[in-house]
């Protein structure tokens, strides 16, 4: 089955910085990976994602970079600031069809102030 | 759309206890996941549903739980008899085209 790698487990970043999560992933036949922030005390929640078609999506502060040949996506935020402060877990789906995730361990990413 | 709907949100009970978790999906989804949260063990997939039936359960971890889907907008997960390592954050999420929306979970504490 598919496996996700997540790092780094925890990150600090003085704001106005950006941060970087990477993941990598072990099936071939992944074709969809969503990232979700979750704070503390809240559910997971998706703000960004991006399928295999794609190399990178961007929305707004937010981007999400995939390189298929390597198995490995990232997540960037620039211009942290202090409310991105939270977990951050990214997740790879096979296909349609089988819709389940394979989340990675999460990231506790700090914005310092 | 209300989003995924969970009941209850908090629950305390003692040990050997009957736990039901209740979930109602985003309308027109057709797959249903059940997830548990901890510190130690993060984010866990119990089980997960596809038009109402029972996909995949190899997450569930022992008998005492069980899940249930009778129709496209009520699922139900239950712990009998509960344990104290039952206690967690148990979330129910719904999907479709691959894109899952999480409820606000219920958080259990099993004395």
């Amino acid at each position: 089955g598919e496996n996700v790698e997540q790092h780094p487990s925890t990150l600090s970043v003085q704001e106005g910085d950006s941060a970087v999560i990477k993941c990598t992933y072990s099936d071939s036949a992944s074709n969809y990976f969503p990232w979700y922030k979750q704070e503390l005390g809240k559910r997971p929640q998706l703000i960004i994602d991006i399928r295999s078609n794609v190399g990178e999506k961007k929305d707004q502060r937010i981007a999400v970079t995939l390189n298929k040949t390597a198995k490995h996506f990232s997540l960037h935020i620039t211009e942290t600031q202090p409310e991105d402060s939270a977990v951050y877990f990214c997740a790879a789906s096979i296909n349609f069809g089988n819709e389940k995730l394979t989340f990675g361990t999460g990231t506790r990413l700090t914005i310092i102030p | 759309d209300a989003g995924v709907i969970q009941s209850p949100r908090h629950e305390v009970t003692e040990m050997g206890q009957e736990v039901t978790l209740r979930c109602k999906p985003i309308s027109g989804h057709d797959y249903l996941f059940w997830y548990r949260q901890t510190m130690m063990r993060g984010l866990e997939l119990l089980i997960y549903f596809n038009n109402n039936v029972p996909i995949d359960d190899s997450g569930m971890p022992e008998d005492r739980f069980s899940a249930k889907m009778p129709n496209a907008s009520f699922s139900t997960l239950k712990i009998q008899p509960s344990e104290p390592r039952d206690s967690a954050v148990y979330f129910c999420a719904s999907s479709q085209e691959n894109e899952q929306f999480f409820g606000p979970g219920t958080r259990l504490t099993v004395l």
